[in-house]
């Protein structure tokens, strides 16, 4: 149990394109998701939280107009990279939270490699 | 601030041997403290976690950690270290148990024969 799924698992793109990376929690309800990118040997930095039905949280220094996110569902959230440089790519790693509030159980998709040409 | 410190971004052991990963926090709150393990361009996978209770906190994969609130530390270990435990490991925080994960830098672990 507790699956998340995202698509594609990888993506080309020349610069100026959108692209469009879903993250699916495959066998249970998630409230919150979460988006995070990590450059090549570095750790995860969180870009923006999702919920449900309303606007994303951005974390400061994510841009809002360029990192779109959309909660439409309570198993589908997804993150279009508008206008895409090729400081863009990086690796996108989605998370949707499993469990009671208060507590933190984050299940990790298997991320999203970009890269723009 | 919360924050995370993974000392050695870099641990080597032959196989066997014990493994032992280090991971510092700070937490202005009763946090709840993670690890993960990150295989080549894959996702990361929960280790273990602690959240109330009991402070040594077993995992998969025969891993455990423990939880030292006077060190403010919550380093990991395996007794004998194996060739596919070879990848990256995250300690990450989350403050009060809401919400976000502080990640931190990440050791990679190298396994020789």
């Amino acid at each position: 149990g507790a699956v998340v799924s995202q698509h594609p698992s990888w993506v080309i793109c020349k610069s100026g394109t959108s692209v469009k990376i879903e993250c699916r929690s495959l066998d249970f309800q998630a409230t919150t998701m979460f988006w995070y990118r990590q450059f090549p040997k570095q750790s995860l930095m969180l870009m923006a939280t999702s919920n449900e039905g309303s606007k994303a949280t951005y974390e400061q220094g994510v841009e809002k107009d360029k990192f779109l996110i959309n909660h439409a569902s309570l198993t589908l959230s997804t993150l279009t990279v508008t206008s895409a440089h090729p400081e863009d790519s990086s690796f996108y790693i989605c998370s949707a939270r499993i469990g009671p509030l208060g507590y933190n159980e984050q299940f990790f998709g298997p991320g999203t490699r970009l890269t723009v040409l | 601030a919360q924050s995370v410190t993974q000392l050695g971004s870099h641990v080597s052991v032959s196989e066997g041997a014990l493994v032992l990963l280090r991971c510092n926090y700070s937490s202005s709150v009763p946090p709840y403290l993670f690890w993960y393990v990150q295989y080549p361009n894959q996702g990361l996978q929960l280790l273990l976690k602690y959240t109330t209770g009991a402070t040594l906190v077993k995992g998969i994969n025969g891993f455990e950690a423990e939880f030292k609130k006077s060190e403010t530390s919550f380093h990991l270990t395996k007794p004998s270290a194996h060739m596919s435990d070879a990848a990256e490991y995250f300690c990450a925080v989350s403050p009060g148990g809401y919400n976000k994960l502080i990640f931190g830098a990440g050791t990679r672990l190298a396994v020789h024969p």
